[in-house]
């Protein structure tokens, strides 16, 4: 069964302070990873995806294959990063193995 | 671009009658539209999987008589909760899968009261 665990359901960090949200994941196959972010009153939406390596909002993550984690960072955190993240995993894309699993969330807080 | 609207954004019905939820992408055809339940202060609940023109796959442990999934169209699907209990209370979330890339743009969200 597929599973994604986000260990840490707050995170409260200082502006300008590294960030870290961590995410492990068990699947059985060669999984999509993804983190979505839900601001304030919004809706969900995506902010990366592995297989992209894109750099969004200054949010990295990397897929450790070892490890099943795909932690998400940032050196210096914002005010405007304060929201709910959720962890997601899907089969390989495309057809039905799209569907997508989620962790629990971790809302992280960014005082001033 | 990407945009899925549903509609309405919150409601309330009594205990025994049915409600009906429209997920539209606006923009977009959507290969496959999802039907997620979200309690509050927990993470997203998969309920169903729809592809326009072929009954829905729900989860394991949805019912689906009760959770009627309908979509008609690459940009509407609609989910009605059929003899709504309160226990039905919660926040269903739609989301619509691009057929470019698969990725998938998510509704706000309806929250459904049952009183």
């Amino acid at each position: 069964a597929q599973r994604v665990t986000q260990p840490e359901k707050l995170l409260s960090v200082f502006k300008g302070a590294p960030v870290e949200l961590k995410c492990n994941y068990s699947y059985s196959g060669s999984p999509e990873l993804f983190w979505y972010v839900q601001y304030s009153r919004q809706r969900l939406q995506l902010l990366l995806r592995h297989i992209s390596r894109e750099s969004i909002k200054g949010f990295t993550a990397d897929l450790n294959k070892g490890e099943t984690s795909f932690h998400l960072k940032k050196p210096f955190a914002q005010e405007e990063d304060s929201a709910m993240y959720y962890c997601a995993l899907s089969g390989p894309s495309g057809g039905s193995n799209y569907k997508l699993t989620f962790g629990k969330g971790t809302l992280l807080t960014v005082n001033p | 671009g990407a945009v899925v609207s549903q509609h309405p954004s919150w409601v309330i019905c009594k205990s025994g009658t049915s409600v009906k939820i429209e997920c539209r992408s606006l923009d977009f055809q959507a290969t496959t539209m999802f039907w997620y339940r979200q309690f509050p202060k927990q993470s997203l609940m998969l309920m169903a999987t729809s592809n326009e023109g072929s009954k829905a796959t729900y989860e394991q442990g949805v019912e689906k008589d009760k959770f009627l999934i309908n979509h008609a169209s690459l940009t509407l699907s609609t989910l009605t909760v059929t003899s709504a209990h309160p226990e039905d209370s919660s926040f269903y979330i739609c989301s619509a899968s691009s057929r470019v890339n698969y990725e998938q743009y998510f509704g706000p969200g309806t929250r459904l009261t049952v009183t």
